[in-house]
C-alpha cells in the first residue's frame, strides 16, 4: 500500500531526445508527488512536484504528467542533455503527515552526447 | 543561505559499535527528517522530528534513535551496528510542517560498517 513503483530501472537517451520515467502508487491518500534528481555522491535535489488537482505541470524542460484515476505519474525531460545524466526518483507523500516521503527505487538516466 | 548540512561526510565503523550523525537544517526550517539510502536504492524514511519530538517513524528498529535540539539541528544515533546498516544517511528539512513546501536534502553521510 505504501510502495511506489518506478520504471524503467535504467534509460539511455541520445542528446536532444525525450526521456520518460514512469511511476505508480497504490495509496490514494497520497497528495504530493515530487521528483528528485541525484548525482553520485550528492543528496537528492528537487526537480519538480505536482498535486492531484492538476494533470500536468511544466517547468522548463521538465514536465510531470499525472493520471489520478490510474494512480500513475510520469516525468518527461525534453531536449535531454548529457548534464541530465543522473538517477531520478519519484516520491509520494500524505501532506497531513508532514511529508514523510515514500520513494521509488530510482531510474538511472544516461544521455549520450 | 546555507542549505542542509551534514557531518561527517564519511564514517567507517565496525559491527557492534555505535554511531552519531549530525544535521543542520536549511535556514528557517523547523522540521528534520532522516532517510537511509542503500546502494542502488531509493531513500527510506527513518523518522521525523518537529518541536524536539519524534513525530513519525518508519519501519526501523529501536537501534535507530534521534534527537532534535532547540536550534532545530538534529542527530541520528545507531546502536549495535550491523553490516546491513552500511548506507548513505540523508537528512532533509522542511517548513512549516505539513505545508506545501517540500523537503530539501543534505549531501548525506556515507556510513560503512565492517
Amino acid at each position: 500500500q505504501q510502495q511506489v513503483k518506478q520504471s524503467p530501472q535504467s534509460l539511455i537517451v541520445q542528446k536532444g531526445g525525450i526521456s520518460i520515467i514512469n511511476c505508480a502508487y497504490e495509496n490514494t491518500a497520497f497528495d504530493y508527488f515530487p521528483w528528485y534528481q541525484q548525482f553520485p555522491g550528492k543528496g537528492p535535489a528537487l526537480l519538480i512536484a505536482i498535486r492531484p488537482d492538476v494533470s500536468e505541470k511544466k517547468e522548463g524542460r521538465f514536465t510531470i504528467s499525472f493520471n489520478k484515476s490510474a494512480k500513475q505519474f510520469s516525468l518527461h525531460i525534453m531536449d535531454s542533455q548529457p548534464g541530465d545524466s543522473a538517477t531520478y526518483f519519484c516520491a509520494a507523500s500524505e501532506t497531513r503527515w508532514g511529508q514523510n516521503f515514500v520513494f521509488g527505487p530510482g531510474t538511472r538516466l544516461s544521455v549520450l552526447p | 543561505d546555507a542549505g542542509v548540512t551534514q557531518s561527517p561526510t564519511h564514517l567507517i565503523k565496525t559491527r557492534g559499535q555505535q554511531v552519531t550523525l549530525r544535521c543542520s537544517p536549511k535556514s528557517g526550517h523547523d522540521t528534520v527528517s532522516w532517510y537511509q539510502q542503500a546502494l542502488g536504492q531509493g531513500p527510506q524514511f527513518i523518522f521525523q522530528y518537529y518541536e524536539e519530538e519524534e513525530r513519525q517513524r518508519g519501519n526501523f528498529p529501536d537501534r535507530f534513535s534521534g534527537h532534535q535540539f532547540p536550534n532545530y539541528s538534529s542527530e541520528l544515533n545507531v546502536n549495535a551496528l550491523l553490516l546491513g546498516d552500511s548506507a548513505l544517511y540523508l537528512c532533509a528539512s522542511s517548513f512549516p510542517a505539513g505545508s506545501t513546501d517540500t523537503q530539501y536534502f543534505g549531501p548525506g553521510t556515507r556510513l560503512t560498517v565492517l
